[in-house]
């Protein structure tokens, strides 16, 4: 098992470019989620989706959007990037939404600067 | 809303010494309570976990127990190592299993 993926691993963007961050998962989890970590704020959610088909927005959601594209794949597309989403980006997962005894699973991280 | 509350680091302590993060939270209903680790370049991995009131998570010499009296979590080892050196952060998992996290506390174990 791979576990949980993010592509790319690094990446900078001009002010105003958009793209794509993908996430993977192999363990047949229901829910997925995005998290972005800023040094000294810890981790914040963006966005989850408890099962496949649906999406909601976290914490922090504005200039993000998401998508669900099947039960494996959680994508995360900035439209419009600006200096402020310059951080490390985080996808997780975990098996049943509604369980608050489970752990998630953390991908090894998008780093991205935005110019 | 819930919230967790992280000891400040950054912590440095040389090799053997003995370890004390302090994490209390507060949250509605009966949350379950996690550590997870970063090490440099790498994403979270849980450390330990306990899910209800007195549970004790334990893990590669690292402890925890889950107070709900003082509404805390605090992470405790015994003698650290040179490969402890990671963030490590509090998390609580709430209704509906929405995770919030601490700030992170940096240690640096030092030879």
């Amino acid at each position: 098992n791979a576990g949980v993926t993010q592509t790319p691993k690094f990446q900078v963007l001009k002010t105003g470019q958009s793209m794509t961050l993908q996430c993977a998962q192999d363990m047949n989890h229901n829910s997925m989620y995005w998290y972005r970590q800023d040094p000294g704020m810890g981790l914040r959610l963006i966005y989850y989706s408890a099962s496949e088909g649906t999406t909601d927005k976290g914490e922090v959601p504005n200039g993000y959007n998401v998508s669900r594209l099947n039960k494996r794949e959680f994508s995360l597309r900035l439209e419009s990037a600006a200096p402020s989403q310059t951080s490390v980006y985080f996808c997780a997962s975990r098996f049943k939404p509604g369980q608050n005894t489970e752990t998630q699973y953390f991908g090894p991280g998008t780093r991205l600067l935005v110019l | 809303g819930n919230s967790v509350t992280q000891m400040e680091g950054p912590v440095t302590l040389s090799e053997e010494a003995f370890l004390t993060i302090n994490c209390t939270y507060t949250a509605t209903g009966y949350p379950s309570l996690f550590w997870y680790v970063q090490y440099p370049g790498e994403g979270l991995q849980l450390l330990l976990k306990a899910t209800k009131a007195d549970d004790k998570g334990s893990n590669k010499g690292f402890e925890a127990t889950y107070r709900k009296e003082t509404t805390s979590f605090h992470l405790e080892k015994g003698s650290v190592q040179v490969s402890d050196s990671a963030v490590y952060f509090c998390a609580l998992s709430g209704n509906a299993g929405k995770s919030t996290f601490g700030d992170g506390t940096t240690l640096t174990v030092k030879p």
